[in-house]
């Protein structure tokens, strides 16, 4: 079984001040995992994935295989930012599991 | 807009009616999943398909629910006698085979009120 934990539902923060969003998973096999968003009143979309390593509007994620974890950071907190995150892992079975996602919420 | 489209975005209905949903992916993609998203949780699959063999269909809610894609193109997901439970957003996405990851596309959504 696979299974998400995001812990936090909301992120509060200033703007300047670094993020990071928490984001643990369970599953035996070689994950895929991925950083979806939905900015308000816009469709959930894709921000970043494991295997590509990129830093996509200034957040990176690293998968910690020891720590099973995949969290998301950023040095410095936009406004543009405050959305809806949710991690996401799929397994060899390309079924995904989503976290129930954190609320980002950055104040000017 | 050639994103994935979903049609109705909201229905409203009465507990016992049926409602089926329409959702119609990127045209090049294969592979095309519902979610159910209920409030302050994530997306909850439901069943995908690869061209029009539905791969997956253990995860459906119950009975109620069906889901087809005949051609292997548009999707509808079809829930029968509904009941208050069933109000939720459901969401669908596409993706496409032979590349090395599984990035889905979404579509808006549709906002299913059950009375």
């Amino acid at each position: 079984a696979q299974r998400v934990t995001q812990p936090e539902k909301l992120l509060s923060v200033f703007k300047g001040a670094p993020v990071e969003l928490k984001c643990n998973y369970s599953y035996s096999g070689s994950p895929e995992l991925f950083w979806y968003v939905q900015y308000s009143r816009q469709r959930l979309q894709l921000l970043l994935r494991h295997i590509s390593r990129e830093s996509i509007k200034g957040f990176t994620a690293d998968l910690n295989k020891g720590e099973t974890s995949f969290h998301l950071k950023k040095p410095f907190a936009q406004e543009e930012d405050s959305a809806m995150y949710y991690c996401a892992l799929s397994g060899g079975s390309y079924i995904p599991t989503f976290g129930r996602g954190t609320s980002l919420i950055v104040h000017p | 807009d050639t994103g994935v489209s979903q049609d109705p975005r909201h229905k409203i209905t009465k507990r016992g009616q049926n409602v089926t949903f329409r959702c119609d992916p990127i045209s090049e993609h294969n592979r095309l999943y519902w979610y159910r998203q209920t409030l302050g949780q994530g997306p909850e699959f439901l069943t995908y398909f690869q061209n029009e063999a539905q791969l997956e269909k253990s995860r459906l809610l119950s009975d109620r629910f069906s889901a087809e894609r005949p051609k292997g193109s548009f999707s509808t997901l079809e829930i029968q006698r509904t009941e208050q439970g069933d109000s939720a957003m459901y969401l669908c996405a596409s993706s496409r085979t032979g590349i090395s990851y599984n990035e889905q596309f979404f579509g808006p959504g549709t906002r299913l009120t059950v009375l």
